[in-house]
């Protein structure tokens, strides 16, 4: 049973473009999060979602929509894609706060051309 | 083999031996630290956690140490084996829905 789950795996796009990654989890948390990690496997939190709610919102540029129609999903937008995008995207769960495990979806490689 | 230092990107450590994988941490107020494994092609995979209460934990062949004077946290594999080639990261807690995430340690483990 796939605990965290993202679609798609790959995505390979124009610059310009805007683009759509979906975030499931079935361990029944409260709160999701997003990352990015670049090509030197750096990895940094973009958003943060408790119940819903966004809390948390590291100075992402507004081209950067994520959306939870409820605790289960977290999906992220991106409109305008630009070259320093490519990166892959993580999305995490927990049952509350980071001190409560989080764990990591399988990741989506984004290229964009 | 150890990663000495503040950090190092890679460890080469042959199979049977324990590695020791190190990371330094910059907030004081941090009160929770993880480190995670992730495999090439994934996510990363929750490994052992410490809270600041404590000094040492350990896991399955893992043991955690935390060292809250220097800011300086060590992850210790016994007995290494192939599977354990990964990055590891380590991970503070800046408040309680932010995680701050170290550069990665990228450890090979040679037959």
């Amino acid at each position: 049973d796939t605990a965290v789950s993202q679609t798609p795996k790959y995505l390979v796009t124009q610059m310009g473009n805007d683009k759509s990654i979906k975030c499931e989890q079935n361990l029944g948390h409260d709160t999701m999060y997003w990352y990015k990690q670049d090509s030197k496997k750096f990895l940094k939190i973009m958003f943060s979602y408790n119940n819903k709610e966004l809390i948390i919102n590291e100075t992402v540029p507004n081209r950067f929509s994520p959306k939870s129609p409820d605790k289960a999903h977290l999906n992220l937008h991106i409109n305008s894609l630009e070259l320093g995008d490519s990166a892959v995207y993580f999305c995490a769960s927990s049952h509350m706060r980071v001190q409560e495990t989080q764990y990591f979806g399988p990741g989506t490689r984004l290229l964009v051309l | 083999g150890e990663s000495v230092g503040l950090h190092l990107p890679t460890l080469s450590v042959q199979e049977g031996d324990n590695s020791i994988i190190n990371c330094a941490y910059s907030n004081s107020a941090s009160d929770y630290f993880i480190w995670y494994k992730q495999e090439s092609g994934k996510g990363p995979q929750f490994i052992i956690d410490i809270r600041s209460n404590m000094d040492k934990r350990q896991g399955q062949r893992v043991t955690v140490l935390l060292n809250k004077t220097v800011k300086h946290l060590s992850l210790q594999i016994a007995a290494t084996q192939p599977g354990d080639s990964a990055v590891y990261f380590c991970a503070e807690n800046i408040n309680d829905y932010k995680l701050s995430f170290g550069a990665g340690t990228t450890v090979t483990v040679r037959a």
